[in-house]
């Protein structure tokens, strides 16, 4: 069975760095771009970039370039988005996605940032 | 223009037929994919290649396109199809993707 299962919920202060995991199993972990969406509260899903595990070749969003990093461990089946420094509109769920056709979906990880 | 557009509510009386649709200029080379989202839950795949079913989802799903715009339509509407529906495709690069805006259903 494919499942991409994510890291629990965050709770963090401004300026704090964070990241958060996806990992997969069930399927060929390096065969799949895992792509990261965000969704604010109240809002929409917003595309923020993805990552092919075997290479770690990376496509960012122009939106999110230059705020997150996406990466992967492929050794250990896992995708990761990170933040050098939150802010509180870094406040969402951010679920991770296998490409092509985002059939399998992590539950979700939200994160609040206050200050 | 890497934007995808869709009606932000529409509703369907019970039993009845809806259809949603998604516009932008990436429709006209690329599929599009639709994504049923119930409060609280991940999206679920419910459309792909702008027609396809995944195993488990009603055949009262289905999925069309002309030029611009694709649609997703739901013949004979039930209660459980109220959510929250998203398009989804390429960018007109190619290298990225892009959500649509989202259409709430409403089954009355």
């Amino acid at each position: 069975e494919v499942q991409l299962v994510q890291s629990g919920a965050e709770v963090k202060k401004t300026g704090e760095p964070l990241r958060i995991s996806c990992k997969g199993s069930g399927y060929s972990f390096t065969s799949h771009w895992i792509a990261w969406v965000r969704q604010m509260p109240g809002k929409g899903l917003e595309w923020m970039g993805m990552i092919y595990p075997d290479d770690s070749d990376t496509r960012y969003s122009p939106s999110f370039q230059g705020q997150v990093t996406i990466s992967a461990d492929k050794s250990i089946n896992t995708a990761y988005l990170q933040w050098s420094s939150l802010k509180a509109s870094d406040t969402a769920m951010y679920y991770c996605a296998r490409r092509p056709i985002f059939d399998y979906w992590g539950q979700g990880t939200r994160v609040t940032v206050s200050s | 223009s890497s934007e995808l557009t869709q009606d932000p509510a529409v509703s369907v009386a019970l039993g009845q037929t809806v259809r949603i649709t998604c516009q932008g200029d990436s429709l006209r080379t690329y599929y599009a994919s639709w994504y049923q989202q119930n409060p609280g839950q991940a999206p679920v795949l419910v459309i792909y290649d702008k027609s396809d079913r995944p195993s488990g989802i009603p055949d009262r799903f289905s999925g069309s396109s002309s030029g611009n715009t694709a649609s997703l339509t739901i013949t004979g509407a039930q209660a459980e199809d109220e959510a929250d529906y998203y398009c989804s495709s390429r960018d007109s690069s190619g290298n990225h993707y892009v959500f649509g805006t989202g259409t709430k259903v409403t089954v009355l």
